[in-house]
């Protein structure tokens, strides 16, 4: 089945960098990228950057979004407790004709 | 800045229909290039995209919900709506109205739905 491959969890330390990774195909993320999004526990989704990499107001510049090929990244710079959270990419499929979430990634700051 | 509000009934039967309305304050549905968005979230579980709403009034389905959904608006109440006919346990789920480029800048704080007789 088609989707979005997120590994489910990555932990790195305070203060450190974090890059995680959204995998698709030439339908989704290789043809229009994909956007990020944080979800703490108990919260709604928070966008952090659009499919076209750019942030939307308010979200720091330490999150920065980047696409190669059908590879998705959104790496985290100077890691902050209240960075840990689930971390979900998102793209539009134009085959399915369906808007794909990946299975999000929990993000641990050590 | 948009606020979303989403309202409706906690509890449904199996087999009824499932209606939610979203309540949008500081915007328009039928102004703007944005997207109108339902999104729903299993308990524990990741984010499913269920449909869109362009302003225009164009909408797209998630083709698995497609033949049980209706995404419409009320432009005098300024409220998004969505119907999902026969339930089952499998649509228990937090759904969300969303609003933006790509459907996901504005999040209303959600809704639990449960599906129980």
């Amino acid at each position: 089945q088609a989707g979005l491959t997120q590994p489910p969890s990555v932990s790195m330390g305070l203060g450190q960098a974090a890059t995680l990774t959204c995998a698709g195909d030439s339908n989704n993320v290789g043809h229009e990228g994909a956007a990020w999004l944080q979800q703490h526990q108990g919260h709604p989704p928070k966008l952090l950057s659009h499919r076209t990499n750019s942030r939307p107001s308010g979200i720091s510049e330490r999150f920065s979004a980047s696409r190669s090929g059908n590879t998705a990244s959104l790496t985290i710079t100077g890691l902050q407790p209240e960075d840990e959270a689930v971390y979900y990419c998102s793209a539009w499929d134009r085959r399915l004709h369906d808007r794909l979430f990946g299975g999000g990634t929990k993000l641990t700051v050590l | 800045q948009v606020q979303l509000q989403e309202s409706g009934p906690g509890l449904v039967k199996p087999s009824e229909t499932l209606s939610l309305t979203c309540t949008v304050s500081g915007g328009s549905l039928s102004s703007g290039a944005y997207y109108w968005s339902w999104i729903r979230q299993h308990p524990g579980k990741g984010l499913e995209w269920i449909g869109y709403l362009y302003y225009s009034g164009t909408t797209y389905y998630n083709p698995s919900l497609e033949s049980r959904l209706t995404i419409s608006v009320d432009t005098s109440k300024n409220q998004l709506s969505l119907i999902l006919r026969s339930v089952t346990a499998a649509d228990t789920a937090v759904y969300y109205c969303g609003n933006g480029e790509e459907g996901f800048d504005y999040w209303g704080q959600g809704t639990l739905v449960t599906v129980s007789s």
